[in-house]
């Protein structure tokens, strides 16, 4: 059984402040690596995507993967209350997107 | 930018009833995805799309499902006869490439009573 497992919050951090987000996934064969964003009673928004090894930076967010302890974050710098959502880790091997139950994060202003 | 969309965003629906589910995808995407999620619970996969053709499903989508692209622009997922437990809010997805970054829709809410 594929799975993908994350912490499910809340997470609260002061607003400005760094969050931090992590995500396991047992699927050794899983080769893509997805961040989406989900407000309370809203679609998945697509945040980032990693395929390598390493971080990878797109403004306030970096994604960052190690395959070898099959592990994903995802960082967010200077935290903004409209950042205070679920965020939903997926991963995928070629398969159907596998998605975690998302750790809910509250940026205290 | 494009998006994807969703029709309708709401439907209430009694037991053993088809339901229609539409979505059209982002025009030039040729992947196409069906998931669900029951309140407070995973986003799950139902089925993909390529080619007109299912490429992949899932063990929920079983012989009640079916899903369809009746034209160049529309993709529909129908259930034939309803549960109470296919209450649910079903998100169609789009992308460019085969498991790739995948876009989606605002959802539909579908109320089985």
């Amino acid at each position: 059984q594929k799975e993908v497992e994350q912490n499910s919050g809340p997470l609260s951090v002061p607003e400005g402040a760094i969050a931090s987000l992590n995500c396991t996934y047992s699927d050794r064969g899983s080769q893509s690596f997805f961040w989406y964003r989900q407000y309370s009673g809203k679609s998945p928004e697509l945040i980032m995507s990693i395929y390598s090894n390493g971080d990878k930076e797109d403004g306030r967010f970096t994604a960052q993967l190690n395959k070898a302890s099959q592990y994903v974050s995802l960082l967010i710098r200077d935290s903004q209350p409209s950042d205070s959502a679920t965020y939903l880790c997926a991963a995928s091997g070629n398969t159907p997107l596998v998605f975690g139950k998302g750790t809910r994060l509250s940026v205290i202003a | 930018e494009p998006e994807v969309t969703q029709t309708p965003s709401h439907q209430v629906t009694q037991m053993g009833q088809e339901v229609i589910l539409r979505c059209v995808p982002i025009s030039n995407h040729l992947y196409f995805y069906w998931y669900r999620q029951i309140l407070g619970q995973k986003v799950e996969f139902l089925v993909s799309f390529y080619n007109n053709e299912i490429s992949e499903k899932s063990e929920i989508f079983d012989d009640q499902f079916s899903v369809e692209r009746p034209d160049g622009s529309n993709f529909t997922l129908k259930i034939r006869s309803t549960k109470l437990e296919d209450s649910a809010m079903y998100f169609c997805a789009s992308g460019t490439g085969v498991w790739d970054e995948q876009y989606f829709g605002p959802g539909t809410r579908l109320t089985v009573t």
